[in-house]
């Protein structure tokens, strides 16, 4: 099993709509996530922070189940600017901390 | 404040050439890192530097070397390219937080293409 896993997409939605994308990670003493938005031919930047059972940001949610080791994002009300690829982001747990990047979701949100 | 910034942006090179990327971060961090972006494959970590004055191998560090030149600084060596090196090269920096993980700051990124 892959460290970081997600389904790569594409995501179609119109504007407005609910999406959902999950990610499920192996290291099961994983204790904080992230995920991460790269929109094309850019770098990635920190989208959302999970520490505990999840994380609200505005139309943004990031939840995380420990028991089946998968972390979700749901992102209400769509807007075409939510177009990107949502990065999953696991930290090794041990040593120092280095990151383990899922390989990405697509999202593509039309009018 | 600029963030952190890389050089070149775009770099076409002959097999067996070599180059370097620099890197630069303004923001203080202890910890900078490079990662490589290939299609399909996700970042992947080719080395880092916890501190100043520390460098250690990543995931995939076969083929590159690497300095971190001062606390601002570190740079990543292709001594000799191979096409398969071709990829989008990521330089990020990073504080500790008080979680043990900060949030990492990415660079705009270096295209390279060895044929």
């Amino acid at each position: 099993r892959k460290e970081v896993e997600q389904d790569p997409g594409p995501f179609n939605v119109p504007e407005g709509a609910t999406v959902a994308f999950n990610c499920t990670y192996s290291n099961s003493a994983s204790q904080s996530f992230f995920w991460y938005r790269q929109d094309c031919r850019k770098e990635p930047k920190l989208l959302m922070s999970v520490y505990s059972s999840g994380n609200e940001d505005g139309r943004f949610t990031a939840q995380l189940n420990r028991a089946s080791q998968y972390i979700s994002l749901l992102i209400r009300d769509s807007k075409l600017s939510d177009s990107a690829t949502y990065l999953c982001v696991v930290p090794e747990t041990m040593g120092f901390q280095k990151l383990v990047f899922g390989t990405g979701t697509r999202l593509l949100v039309s009018p | 404040n600029a963030g952190v910034t890389q050089t070149p942006k775009f770099q076409v090179l002959k097999t067996g050439q070599s180059m370097t990327l620099q890197c630069a971060q303004d923001m203080n961090h202890n910890s900078m890192y490079w990662y490589r972006q290939d299609p399909g494959m996700g970042l992947r970590l080719i080395y880092y530097s916890a501190s100043e004055g520390t460098t250690d191998k990543g995931e995939v560090p076969n083929g590159y070397n690497v300095s971190r030149l001062n606390k601002r600084e570190f740079s990543l060596r292709l001594e000799s390219a191979a096409p398969s090196q071709t990829s989008v090269y990521f330089c990020a920096s990073s504080e500790v937080a008080r979680t043990g993980y900060g949030e990492q700051y990415f660079g705009p990124g270096t295209r390279l293409t060895v044929t």
